[in-house]
């Protein structure tokens, strides 16, 4: 499976954007690329995930650069809630059901 | 809707003595995962079922651990003979049909502690 590299640790202020950054160089032309997002004491959270283009939804936008070897995840006003770990993970596109298999993230500090 | 229901949410017990921890995905969903978390060695994937049949099951660690699906909306992790470094918090997941471009959604989890 191709792995992910993500920095341990990032931190960042309430009400400004954030950047999550995650480098695949090995990605294949189907992996999907997803996030998740673990808060203190719950269990994971989907996030975002794409293939090829730019994606938005209500938590986050995910950037993927036009290689796909390199994506991020744009949080665009950070929130003392989002503070967590957060996951980039690639997912093999091909039939039938797939795996989910996380490394060891990202963790996210915001300050007040 | 009630989500990915895990029971039971803390579980003490003594080493050598047999576990069962308990999942009910989201109805309607077919596929669902069992996660195991640590410190040392972050989330990992245990095994993961397709209507109702088990797909992977590389992630177990060794004989002592099992996991059953008899319907599609029970799903049961046990360990027999439970080891204190079983101690970890287990996490079931459960998505539509597991493909790809789907998400998964997760349990609050069981927390298990073998003394």
């Amino acid at each position: 499976d191709a792995k992910t590299t993500q920095p341990n640790s990032m931190e960042s202020n309430e009400e400004e954007p954030v950047h999550l950054p995650c480098n695949h160089s090995t990605i294949s032309g189907t992996d999907y690329i997803h996030w998740y997002r673990q808060l203190p004491s719950q269990g994971p959270e989907y996030v975002i995930h794409g293939l090829t283009s730019n994606v938005n939804n209500r938590m986050a936008s995910l950037a993927i650069a036009e290689d796909r070897k390199s994506s991020t995840l744009i949080l665009h006003r950070a929130t003392l809630r989002d503070a967590a770990v957060y996951y980039c993970i690639l997912r093999r596109g091909i039939q039938g059901a797939q795996k989910l298999v996380f490394g060891q993230g990202t963790r996210l500090t915001i300050n007040p | 809707d009630a989500g990915v229901i895990q029971s039971p949410r803390h579980e003490v017990t003594e080493m050598g003595q047999e576990v069962t921890l308990r999942c009910k995905p989201i109805s309607g969903h077919n596929s669902l995962f069992w996660y195991r978390q640590t410190m040392m060695r972050g989330l990992e994937l245990l095994i993961y079922f397709n209507n109702n049949v088990p797909i992977d099951d590389s992630g177990m660690p060794e004989d002592r651990f099992s996991a059953k699906m008899p319907n599609a909306s029970f799903s049961t992790l046990k360990i027999q003979p439970s080891e204190p470094r079983d101690s970890a918090v287990y996490f079931c997941a459960s998505s539509s049909q597991g493909l790809t471009n789907e998400k998964l959604f997760f349990g609050s989890g069981t927390q298990l502690s073998v003394l």
